[in-house]
């Protein structure tokens, strides 16, 4: 299908165990993110990725690992979960900023979100 | 660093206006985007500013101030369905291709 997916939609686990979230694109964006989103505070970034082989923190990334070895691809892995890991994790791409397009250069596209719970 | 300053929640009627306001604290950014998120959904992109003024679309319309480190989203003829979360996003200049989002305004519209 074309767009950007997440798998699984919903996920239980139980602490300390290693979960890993799957997110496929079909755009050939160059951009690809991983937010985690909890009540009272907004969409949080954890990765992001410029290109297949270039990752970096954003402003949450402790506890977690992201690799990007293809462009449509970028995994997130939860080492060993802890309970505050609980969220909703929102996958996201976007074309590489700076290209006009249609304009709206900084336009991210998410996936339908993963809503993972550690027991 | 930068900072986004967005009303909690925001209450109206159908059919009414209603203006969400945005402020932020950036050294230099390349413009003010707004994205929408329904109950339980993935956020979905409204509108972008990259130059001061008004940006119309449709019943939503969203402006930007430079100067006054402000925007703010307009939405018109309100509907039921416009209830969601509305958040106002920056793309920092020195921050790569990441944006940075506000902590969301929850907008509920009552008959």
């Amino acid at each position: 299908d074309a767009g950007i997916t997440q798998s699984p939609r919903y996920k239980i686990t139980e602490t300390g165990r290693q979960v890993t979230l799957m997110c496929h694109q079909t755009w050939s964006h160059s951009y690809m993110f991983w937010y985690r989103q909890d009540l009272g505070h907004g969409l949080r970034l954890i990765y992001y990725s410029a290109a297949a082989d270039i990752t970096d923190k954003g402003e949450v990334p402790d506890g977690y690992v992201v690799s990007r070895s293809k462009t449509e691809n970028f995994p997130l892995t939860l080492e060993s979960a802890t309970r505050s890991q609980t969220s909703v994790y929102f996958c996201a791409s976007s074309r590489l900023p700076g290209l006009a397009g249609e304009g709206r250069t900084d336009t991210q596209y998410f996936g339908p979100g993963t809503r993972l719970t550690v027991l | 660093g930068q900072s986004l300053e967005q009303p909690s929640e925001v209450t109206a009627v159908e059919g009414a206006i209603v203006q969400i306001n945005c402020t932020y604290q950036t050294s230099g950014f390349y413009g003010l985007s707004w994205y929408q998120q329904h109950d339980g959904g993935a956020p979905t992109f409204l509108s972008y500013n990259a130059l001061d003024g008004l940006e119309e679309t449709g019943r939503f319309s969203s402006f930007l101030s430079r100067s006054d480190s402000y925007g703010y989203l307009l939405l018109q003829e309100l509907q039921m369905k416009d209830s969601a979360s509305y958040f106002c996003a920056v793309r920092d200049r020195d921050q790569g291709g990441k944006l940075i989002f506000g902590q969301g305004t929850e907008l509920s519209v009552k008959p």
